[in-house]
């Protein structure tokens, strides 16, 4: 059964990077039918696509990030990662890694892990 | 970008009657490749989403079939019958027609 399981630290300081990372098991980074995303929901605010990662390697990312954003997939570990520079406030939110089924939908969703952007 | 406008933004229902959400996009979401990308997300109380539609109108697997999808083009509609106590949560649409994909602001069903 496929779980996707995000993992970082809770508490990030104004300025520093956001590193965050999704540990799939039960499926593949790699497998082509398959796309790997992160999404974030802000307190009281809309989910948002920060990008995704195609299964060619290829990655899109939201512009709203003003290239803030960095995604990375890790083969040999079944993992994506994100960082997201010059933390400030406003990227406080629940974090999540999902898995996007090409031709379908976003189709699985992690649990999710709130990072707040305090001192 | 894509904006997703859903109706009502709550909703209270009765056990055992129907509920129905309604979901229009700034624009049209047939894509390129002929199809019209639109989910619906079911999320629970302390759970993370979960997809219930895709395309429109297809379930899930596991999905029962008291949820269903319709809609064309830019107005869309989520319709669940016989009404339980474990549907509560919001339910969201979503759009993977065009980068980036987007999401409504939630409808919150309440019993």
């Amino acid at each position: 059964q496929l779980q996707l399981q995000e993992s970082g630290p809770g508490l990030v300081e104004p300025s520093e990077t956001l590193s965050l990372t999704c540990t799939v098991s039960g499926g593949s980074v790699s497998s082509r039918q398959y796309f790997w995303a992160w999404i974030r929901q802000p307190p009281g605010k809309l989910l948002e696509l920060i990008g995704t990662v195609y299964s060619t390697g290829s990655i899109y990312y939201n512009p709203s990030l003003r290239g803030r954003a960095t995604i990375l997939r890790d083969t040999s570990k079944n993992q994506v990662s994100l960082k997201l520079e010059s933390a400030t406030a406003a990227d406080t939110a629940v974090y999540y890694c999902a898995r996007v089924e090409a031709g379908i939908a976003i189709d699985y969703w992690g649990q999710g892990t709130l990072v707040t952007v305090s001192s | 970008d894509i904006v997703m406008t859903q109706s009502p933004l709550s909703s209270p229902v009765t056990l055992g009657q129907t509920a129905s959400i309604s979901c229009k996009s700034s624009q049209s979401l047939v894509n390129s490749d002929g199809h019209t990308y639109l989910s619906w997300l079911q999320q629970r109380p302390g759970q993370p989403p979960r997809l219930l539609i895709y395309k429109i109108s297809n379930r899930f697997s596991g999905v029962p079939d008291r949820f269903s999808g319709s809609g064309a083009g830019t107005d869309f509609t989520l319709k669940i019958s016989r009404v339980e106590a474990d549907d509560v949560g919001i339910y969201y649409c979503t759009q993977a027609s065009q980068n980036p994909y987007t999401f409504g602001q939630g409808t919150k069903l309440e019993i």
